[in-house]
């Protein structure tokens, strides 16, 4: 099956600053990467994704890039805000198997 | 247009007894996913429907975990004989297809006492 890690499980920063989660994957047929955002008491909502025939994908403050060779995405937050504090999962593939999640905290 | 709907939003049950968790997914998408979440956790993949394929039931953690759903509509998750360990927010999910954006529900909070 799918092995799925995310790094950093946390992640601290200053707003304004640059944050940087890596979700790396195992299943080379995967072709859907998607990041997901999940705020406090909430569902998570997808926030960005991008797919096998894309190498980035920005919408405004947040992009993901693809790296099917080394079978890894990231995502790229800019100028964060507290707003942003949240946990972020990724889920390569047929999204059957969930990144363990990375806990983004935003200070002002 | 709706989103996914789960109820109830809280269940507060004693161990031993059996439970049912609805889920209902926005029209029109065949796939459906069941996860749980214990505090603090990932999501915990239990249960996928796609539209008449036979459900892939691999992550259901013993058999007093069961799921059904009727047709591309509404599904419901039972618990049976429920122990304090399946205390956790159970999440639905549904989307157009498989290997696509998931749209969740807000959950469902059980708590076994």
């Amino acid at each position: 099956g799918e092995n799925v890690e995310q790094h950093p499980s946390t992640l601290s920063v200053q707003e304004g600053d640059s944050a940087v989660i890596k979700c790396t994957y195992s299943d080379s047929a995967s072709n859907y990467f998607p990041w997901y955002k999940q705020e406090l008491g909430k569902g998570p909502q997808l926030i960005i994704d991008i797919r096998s025939n894309v190498g980035e994908k920005k919408d405004q403050r947040i992009a993901v890039t693809l790296n099917k060779t080394a079978k890894h995405f990231s995502l790229h937050i800019t100028e964060t805000q507290p707003e942003d504090s949240a946990v972020y999962f990724c889920a390569p593939g047929t999204a059957l198997i969930f990144g363990k999640g990375t806990t983004l905290s935003v200070s002002s | 247009g709706a989103g996914v709907s789960q109820s109830p939003s809280n269940k507060v049950t004693e161990k031993g007894k059996d439970v049912e968790l609805r889920c209902d997914p926005i029209s029109g998408h065949t796939a459906l996913y069941w996860y749980r979440q214990r505090l603090g956790q990932g999501l915990e993949f239990l249960i996928y429907f796609q539209g008449n394929s036979a459900p892939d039931k691999s992550g259901l953690p013993s058999d007093r975990f069961s799921a059904e759903r009727t047709g591309e509509s509404v599904s419901t998750l039972t618990i049976q004989r429920t122990q304090q360990e399946d205390s956790a927010v159970y999440l639905c999910a549904s989307s157009s297809s498989g290997a696509d954006t998931q749209y969740f529900g807000p959950g469902t909070r059980l708590t076994v006492l």
